[in-house]
């Protein structure tokens, strides 16, 4: 059974632009969620889709946003990237909204220059 | 509101020594708990979980967690650290009503040969 996928792994962008990460999850699991890792802050919550529509959202600003496709499948945007901005996304799924076991992707890590 | 917080940004021990991270958690509502282990350029794996069952919790790979309500602490430990358990290592914290689930910012784990 395919794992949590995560593409791009590595990406560079420089400030200004936009990012868009993709997230399938593992086959059946209808929720994904979001989160950031910087180092010291641990994962912040960005936010958690379900039935394509979006249940939970973190304190983030309006330039990250996100969807999820009818294939449960998420992406993320990031448009206006600032240095700030680096860090790895993970993305977890789960069987539903609610559920108490996430299983995570192995994260894309963006560097904003 | 719920909030972890993990005492130790790094910890060192000596291979065939005794593991101990430490977690407190603030939960206004009975708690659901985790601790995930995220080795170099993966995601997170659940090592163990706490969700009102037996408060003493056996995990994967020789680790266990007790909840301590009165101290409101989940610390994890392992008897004798091995050298594959050099990883970053998280607490995090859910209620049996909300879907977010609330993490640490991380305890740095090495293991000195």
């Amino acid at each position: 059974k395919a794992g949590v996928t995560q593409t791009p792994r590595y990406l560079i962008k420089t400030r200004g632009q936009q990012v868009t990460l993709s997230c399938s999850p593992i086959s059946g699991h209808r929720s994904v969620s979001w989160y950031q890792q910087t180092p010291g802050q641990g994962l912040q919550f960005l936010f958690e889709y379900f039935s394509e529509t979006q249940r939970n959202k973190g304190n983030f600003p309006g330039r990250f946003s996100g969807r999820q496709f009818s294939n449960s499948r998420s992406e993320m945007n990031v448009s206006t990237l600032e240095l700030g901005d680096s860090a790895l996304y993970l993305c977890a799924s789960s069987l539903t909204t609610g559920a108490n076991v996430l299983t995570f992707g192995a994260g894309s890590r963006l560097t904003v220059l | 509101a719920q909030s972890v917080t993990q005492l130790g940004s790094h910890v060192s021990v000596s291979e065939g020594a005794l593991v101990l991270l430490r977690c407190n958690y603030s939960s206004s509502v009975p708690p659901y708990l985790f601790w995930y282990v995220q080795y170099p350029n993966q995601g997170l794996q659940l090592l163990l979980k706490y969700t009102s069952a037996a408060t003493l919790v056996k995990g994967i790979n020789g680790f266990e967690a007790e909840f301590k309500k009165s101290e409101t602490s989940f610390h994890l430990t392992k008897p004798s650290a091995h050298m594959s358990d050099a990883a970053e290592y998280f607490c995090a914290v859910k209620t049996n009503t909300g879907n977010q689930f609330y993490f640490g910012t991380g305890t740095s784990l090495t293991v000195i040969p």
